[in-house]
């Protein structure tokens, strides 16, 4: 069974901490999304991942295809991170179809 | 780049009346639109996979008579939710795989989502 798990569910930090959100998978997947979504519901794609790291501003992405793992680090966090942060994985190479984490939401307070 | 634009972001309606949503792929052809949907504090589940042209694909336990799905251009998919009842009342939302450019693939794109309420 293809599945997501992400940790932790609910993170608060003060502002400007180093933040870290881990995911790990069942099994092997041909891609690894991060998504942020806000208190609205609209979803933003901050990653996709096959192997490595990534980095985009403040936010760094890194996947373990090994350990089936990968993390969402956010440097110099801010109050405007705060959002739920979903990792979603593609299982079948050839098949779109995405499995998601339950999300971690993040609070960062000024 | 790569926009889905989806409306309405809000609905309340009665029940037994039926929902369309839309959602616009603005600057790409999207031949693939998923349709999800979150309850509060749950993950996205998808509901159904549409292709341009074709019937679209539902995951076991959506109802397709129910929640019909159209997608006649490489730019539009529509969700219709018919003779909605308070327990359809739920987050949607949609996604369609983003084009590459060049050598970089930017994912998902996915719409803004439809809150709805039926009473």
């Amino acid at each position: 069974k293809n599945e997501v798990e992400q940790s932790p569910q609910n993170l608060t930090a003060q502002e400007g901490e180093f933040i870290t959100i881990n995911c790990s998978y069942s099994v092997g997947i041909s891609a690894l999304h991060w998504l942020q979504q806000h208190p609205g519901g609209g979803i933003v794609s901050l990653f996709m991942l096959s192997s490595g790291k990534k980095k985009h501003g403040r936010l760094i992405a890194t996947i373990n295809i090994q350990e089936k793992h990968s993390s969402l680090h956010i440097t110099a966090s801010h109050p405007r991170d705060s959002a739920v942060y979903i990792c979603a994985g593609a299982f079948n190479f050839g098949n779109e179809k995405l499995t998601f984490g339950t999300g971690t939401r993040l609070t960062i307070i000024p | 780049g790569a926009v889905v634009s989806q409306h309405p972001s809000r609905v309340i309606c009665k029940s037994g009346t039926s929902v369309k949503i839309e959602c616009r792929s603005l600057d790409f052809q999207a031949t693939t639109m998923f349709w999800y949907r979150q309850f509060p504090k749950q993950s996205l589940m998808l509901m159904a996979t549409s292709n341009e042209g074709s019937k679209a694909t539902y995951e076991q336990g959506v109802e397709k008579d129910k929640f019909l799905i159209n997608h006649a251009s490489l730019t539009l998919s529509t969700l219709t939710v018919t003779s909605a009842h308070p327990e359809d009342s739920s987050f949607y939302i949609c996604s369609a795989k983003a084009p590459r450019r060049g050598e970089i693939s930017y994912g998902y794109t996915f719409g803004s989502g439809t809150r709805l309420t039926v009473v």
